[in-house]
């Protein structure tokens, strides 16, 4: 029940198209979604996330879709660039607390 | 603002022998995270520290021990290595440890067990 189960384990798309990625739970008592990008070499990094109050947010390209009856959210990155290039993970947690449930990742290489 | 800084960046160990890791967080930031990132596994959680005290402790082996100072730098220590706890340690840093203040993480080091 406090898994966070993402999929594809992997994803190849072509410059300036959209990129998908999913993630679902089964805790119904989660309620902060952020997702964190990785470049080679780097730690992950905050990217965006979300409450389950909306059901959408934007920030650029990057937007996260909210389902809460599904129990699933997703990022997509819209005009997907080849600097978008990176390993993507989707986290869960409930409340304030001190430790994120972690997707288990995301290898994203965008085509020129 | 100087960023999670952790040292060394790199370092090859053989089996049996103990290593020691170190993350200084960002100054201000009271909580330290230590992850274990392998390509099979994802992010493992291994333990978070605040204000000198352990917090929270991931499901990992008694070999994997840290400590935190008061002026907030993190350690890490792995005894008797195993060829399997080659991987990337990153360690992050927050404010309060609170998940939805967003985490900062370092860029990590790679530990290999030869």
């Amino acid at each position: 029940q406090q898994q966070v189960k993402q999929s594809p384990q992997s994803l190849i798309v072509q410059k300036g198209g959209i990129s998908i990625i999913n993630c679902a739970y089964e805790n119904t008592a989660f309620d902060y979604f952020p997702w964190y990008q990785q470049f080679p070499g780097k730690g992950p990094a905050l990217l965006i996330a979300i409450r389950p109050d909306v059901s959408e947010k934007k920030e650029g390209r990057f937007t996260i879709s909210f389902n809460k009856s599904a129990k699933q959210f997703s990022l997509h990155i819209m005009d997907s660039q080849p600097g978008d290039s990176a390993t993507y993970f989707c986290a869960a947690s409930i409340g304030s607390n001190y430790q994120l449930i972690w997707g288990a990742g995301t290898k994203l290489i965008i085509k020129p | 603002k100087a960023g999670v800084t952790q040292t060394p960046r790199y370092l090859i160990k053989t089996r049996g022998q103990q290593v020691t890791l170190s993350c200084s967080p960002i100054s201000g930031h009271r909580s330290v995270s230590w992850y274990q990132q392998t390509p099979g596994q994802g992010l493992q959680f291994l333990f978070e520290y605040f204000s000198e005290t352990q917090r929270n402790k991931g499901n990992f082996p008694g070999r994997f021990s840290g400590r935190q100072f008061s002026n907030s730098r993190s350690e890490m220590n792995v005894s008797t290595l195993e060829l399997g706890d080659s991987a990337l340690y990153l360690c992050a840093s927050s404010p309060l440890g609170q998940a939805d203040y967003g985490y900062t993480f370092g860029s990590g080091t790679r530990l290999t067990v030869v």
